[in-house]
């Protein structure tokens, strides 16, 4: 069983919808809960992160994380063609080495205009 | 500031051949990182280096080295290329959590 697990999609919704797009994962070790971006044929870069449980707002992102339940949230509202890309959950064990990601396997976003 | 660059941008090699993949960061990150994305398994730790002169094993060490012998570089090289090490690679950078990723390599064994 991979230690993270994201639904790989793919998923696509109508321009204006709101976005949900989840990761589970096993390792109640992880504190640190991350959100990247990747567009066709780029690198990733960093949405947003979060510490321990709790929600983090950032423009129309919002970044969800139950550690009750092992279980993390990315919402998109009002979303926009320019939003279509695949987006990685990633998660830091601090016990393992403070700079060691695991990440879900990414899920493939599309938004029609 | 250019971040976190790659060279080369695409590669194939034979198998057997030998290569070596070079990553670039200009924002002073004393932590560096190779990962190497296939369909379905999203980003995978290959090596890592806590700074200059150290390195790491990651999840999928095997097949590959990699050295630091400056801080701003990480060299990843391949000394035997095999099909399976046909992948896109990434390099990345950090100071803290946030990792910065380079561009990409795409390389092709056949």
């Amino acid at each position: 069983q991979k230690e993270v697990e994201q639904d790989p999609g793919p998923l696509s919704v109508p321009e204006g919808a709101i976005v949900s797009l989840n990761c589970t994962y096993s390792n109640s070790a992880f504190q640190y809960f991350m959100w990247y971006r990747q567009y066709s044929r780029k690198g990733p870069e960093l949405l947003m992160y979060t510490y321990s449980s709790g929600n983090k707002e950032d423009g129309r992102f919002t970044a969800q994380v139950d550690k009750s339940s092992k279980y993390i949230s990315l919402f998109i509202r009002d979303s926009q063609p320019s939003d279509s890309a695949t987006y990685l959950c990633a998660m830091i064990n601090l016990i393992q080495g403070a700079q060691k990601l695991v990440f879900g396997q990414g899920t493939r976003l599309t938004i029609n205009p | 500031n250019a971040g976190v660059t790659q060279t080369p941008k695409f590669r194939v090699l034979k198998t057997g051949q030998s290569m070596t993949l070079l990553c670039a960061q200009d924002m002073n990150h004393e932590y560096m990182y190779w990962y190497r994305q296939d369909p379905g398994m999203g980003l995978r730790l290959i090596h890592y280096s806590v700074g200059e002169g150290t390195t790491a094993k990651g999840e999928v060490p095997d097949g590959y080295n990699v050295s630091r012998l400056k801080k701003q570089n990480f060299l990843l090289g391949l000394e035997s290329a095999a099909p399976s090490q046909t992948s896109v690679y990434f390099c990345a950078s950090s100071y803290l959590y946030e990792q910065y990723f380079g561009p990409g390599t795409r390389l092709t064994v056949t």
